[in-house]
């Protein structure tokens, strides 16, 4: 089966430009969520999604941030316009629990490669 | 006081001999406990899940659960070079979805 897919893998933009990181979950699996990494701050989780619909965007570290999920089967991550602080490893992941109740093993969460992001 | 804690490192054992990682966390209601092994470069691996007081073995690793202590624990037993890696706690607090992770603990197996 295939795992989460990410793409693209790594990203190198200039300051001011927009960019957009895609994801597509492990099929079957209802919840994703999308994290980025830094040396500094660890793995941090930015928002997540249950069966299509934002549930937590807390993480969110400010407007410049956007994420969507239309379907089931691909969520996008937008920064707007992007800047040096920005840069990181993005890594986006997926479990099977969308709803209360279920087994506790539907709370693993499966994590994609990861795009580096480089922000000049 | 952060959600959870682990120790950054590094740890250096000796190949053969038995890497021990300790994680804590701060929200007694907590539900689900997970281990990730998380190479230089690559993405997080989930190699432990568990969920009751105890211990859970898979092969060379074993997961000690104490929540009356609050603490989380991951053993590797005969330590391979390949086990070198960085290993994250993360933790689902109760009436929660998402997980919380501690820094990691950078291990080294020395040949």
């Amino acid at each position: 089966d295939a795992g989460v897919i990410q793409s693209p893998r790594h990203e190198v933009t200039e300051m001011g430009q927009e960019v957009t990181l895609r994801c597509k979950p492990i099929s079957g699996h209802n919840s994703l969520f999308w994290y980025r990494q830094t040396m500094m701050r660890g793995l941090e989780l930015l928002i997540y999604f249950n069966n299509n619909v934002p549930i937590d965007d807390s993480g969110m570290p400010e407007d410049r941030f956007s994420a969507k999920m239309p379907n089931a089967s691909f969520s996008t991550l937008k920064i707007q316009p992007s800047e040096p602080r920005d840069s990181a490893v993005y890594f986006c992941a997926s479990s099977r629990r969308g709803l209360a109740g279920g087994l506790p093993s539907y709370n693993e969460q499966f994590f994609g490669p990861g795009t580096r992001l480089t922000v000049l | 006081q952060k959600e959870v804690e682990q120790n950054s490192g590094p740890l250096s054992v000796p190949e053969g001999a038995i890497a021990s990682l300790n994680c804590t966390y701060s929200d007694r209601g907590s539900q689900s406990f997970f281990w990730y092994r998380q190479y230089s470069g690559k993405s997080p691996e989930l190699i432990m899940s568990i969920y009751s007081n105890g211990d859970k073995e898979d092969g060379r690793f074993t997961a000690q659960l104490n929540k009356a202590s609050q603490y989380v624990s991951l053993l590797i037993r005969d330590s391979q070079p390949s086990d070198s890696a960085t290993y994250l706690c993360a933790v689902k607090n109760q009436g929660a979805q998402k997980l919380v992770f501690g820094q990691g603990t950078r291990l080294t197996i020395n040949p």
